[in-house]
C-alpha cells in the first residue's frame, strides 16, 4: 500500500521568506502526485499535479514542486511567501494503474505567514 | 459549473442518532469519493462510488457506516448510531468518467460532524 509522509507539521515564516515543504511517498510502482491547499474555512483546492514528463511542475504565483524519484520526494517550493499563503498544505499520491483512483494523503503541514 | 456541493456544512448529532451527509458531484462527474479528516490528521479515504455501484469501500468502518450513489440524486454517506469518535470533517470529491486514475478530483467544502 502507498503512504505519504509530511514531516513538517507546522511551519511559521515571515513574509518574503522562501518556502519548502517536504513530501515523501512510498509505493512499489508508478504514482501520480498532488499538492492540495486548504485555506482557512475553505475546501481543498488542487495546487499542483504530477502525472508524467517534466519532473518540475509549476503553478501560479511562483509555486512549484519537483519529483525526485530516486528520493521518493515531491517537495513544494515558493521563493517568496505572502500572508495570503497561510493555509494547510496536503501532499497526496495515487497509483497510476487504471481504476485505483483513491488518494492517499499526508497529515498536512500548517503554514503560518507572519506579516 | 457549480463545484462539488456538500450539505449540511455543519451537523450536530447526539450519541445514538443517525447522521446523513449529502454530496452532489460536479456536473458531468460520475465518480464520487468520500474522505474523513479527524482532528490533527490528514484525509483518509473511505469509499469510492460510481452511479449505483460501490467500487472500493476499503476505508469504510465495518459497522454503522454506509454509502450510496443512486442513479438520481446526490451521494449519501450514512452513519448510524453515531459515537463521539465519529466527530470529524467529511469531504466528498468527484471526478469525470473514463480517464482512469489520471484524473483530477474536485473537493467539496466538507461537512463538519459534531457528536455530543
Amino acid at each position: 500500500a502507498q503512504s505519504v509522509s509530511q514531516h513538517n507539521h507546522h511551519v511559521i515564516l515571515s513574509e518574503a521568506a522562501s518556502l519548502e515543504l517536504g513530501c515523501n511517498y512510498s509505493y512499489g510502482g508508478t504514482v501520480n502526485l498532488f499538492w492540495y491547499v486548504q485555506y482557512p474555512g475553505q475546501h481543498l483546492q488542487l495546487l499542483l499535479k504530477y502525472f508524467s514528463g517534466d519532473p518540475l511542475v509549476k503553478g501560479n504565483k511562483g509555486i512549484e514542486a519537483e519529483i525526485i524519484k530516486s528520493n521518493f520526494s515531491f517537495n513544494l517550493r515558493k521563493p517568496s511567501v505572502q500572508w495570503s499563503d497561510t493555509a494547510e498544505y496536503f501532499c497526496a499520491v495515487n497509483p497510476t494503474n487504471f481504476g485505483n483512483e483513491k488518494l492517499t494523503f499526508g497529515t498536512g503541514t500548517r503554514l503560518t505567514i507572519i506579516p | 459549473n457549480a463545484g462539488v456541493m456538500q450539505n449540511p456544512r455543519h451537523l450536530v448529532r447526539r450519541r445514538g442518532q443517525e447522521a446523513r451527509l449529502r454530496c452532489s458531484p460536479m456536473k458531468g462527474h460520475s465518480h464520487v469519493y468520500w474522505y474523513r479528516q479527524l482532528p490533527e490528521e490528514g484525509l483518509k479515504f473511505m469509499v469510492y462510488l460510481q452511479k449505483e455501484n460501490i467500487i472500493d469501500e476499503s476505508g469504510m468502518p465495518k459497522e454503522r457506516f454506509s454509502a450510496e450513489f443512486p442513479k438520481e440524486g446526490p451521494s449519501i454517506l450514512r452513519i448510524q448510531q453515531v459515537v463521539r469518535g465519529d466527530s470529524a470533517a467529511y469531504f466528498c470529491a468527484s471526478s469525470p468518467p473514463g480517464k482512469g486514475s489520471n484524473t483530477e478530483a474536485f473537493f467539496g467544502q466538507g461537512t463538519r460532524l459534531t457528536v455530543v
